[in-house]
């Protein structure tokens, strides 16, 4: 069965970056886009990207252009998401999401929580 | 950026209501919508995509409709279960956007 399995939690301070991961198994991993979605305590879904891992092809939404980096790793069938220049406001749950045959996201990671704090 | 506005914000229903949830979009975006079901704690879950189509193992009480800008998310006969935040979300273009959410309370 698709599964996405996320790394865990992380605390960072303010000016620092994140990396967290997202395991890919169950499905031909470079035959679909993967997404990031985050969601702040309390509050709605955002949208952050997306990544093609066959080529690495990206798309970002425009306030997360040049703070974060997607990358992966097809041998591991594992894709990356790298934020950068952390602040308190990017204290949330991140998501990876598999887009599926219908360009919609039918299955999600469990989310990582990212405190930022000093 | 396409904004995504779903009403009511919050509802209070009881088991076995019929509950219908809105949602808007600032411009055409054909069927390109869908609707995710979220618990506390929980990642969200697909419900609809295309509009109309359930994904699979989704039950046959969920059901969407619409197309352009004007969607709904009727649950035919709300269970215990049911009680959650509902998003809908657009990804006809992008940036893709989310609604702001429906809170299902008893």
């Amino acid at each position: 069965q698709v599964q996405l399995v996320q790394s865990g939690a992380e605390v960072k301070k303010p000016g620092a970056s994140v990396k967290v991961s997202c395991r890919a198994s169950g499905y031909t991993f470079n035959t679909y886009l993967i997404h990031w979605v985050r969601q702040a305590p309390g509050l709605g879904l955002e949208w952050m990207g997306i990544m093609n891992p066959s080529g690495g092809a990206t798309n970002f939404a425009r306030k997360f252009q040049g703070r974060v980096t997607l990358t992966s790793d097809t041998s591991t069938s594992t894709v990356y998401m790298e934020l950068r220049s952390l602040r308190s406001e990017d204290t949330a749950v991140y998501y990876c999401s598999r887009e599926g045959r219908n360009s919609e996201n039918d299955f999600w990671g469990q989310g990582t929580l990212v405190t930022v704090s000093s | 950026d396409i904004q995504m506005t779903q009403s009511p914000s919050s509802l209070s229903a009881s088991v076995g209501d019929r509950v219908t949830i809105t949602c808007r979009a600032s411009q055409g975006i054909r069927n390109y919508l869908a609707w995710f079901q979220q618990k506390p704690g929980k990642a969200p879950k697909s419900l609809i995509y295309s509009a109309s189509s359930l994904h699979n193992g989704v039950p046959s009480k969920f059901s969407g409709s619409g197309s352009g800008t004007d969607f709904t998310l009727t649950i035919s006969s709300l269970q215990p279960e049911d009680f959650a935040t509902y998003f809908c979300q657009q990804y006809n273009v992008y940036p893709i956007t989310f609604g702001g959410g429906t809170k299902v309370e008893i």
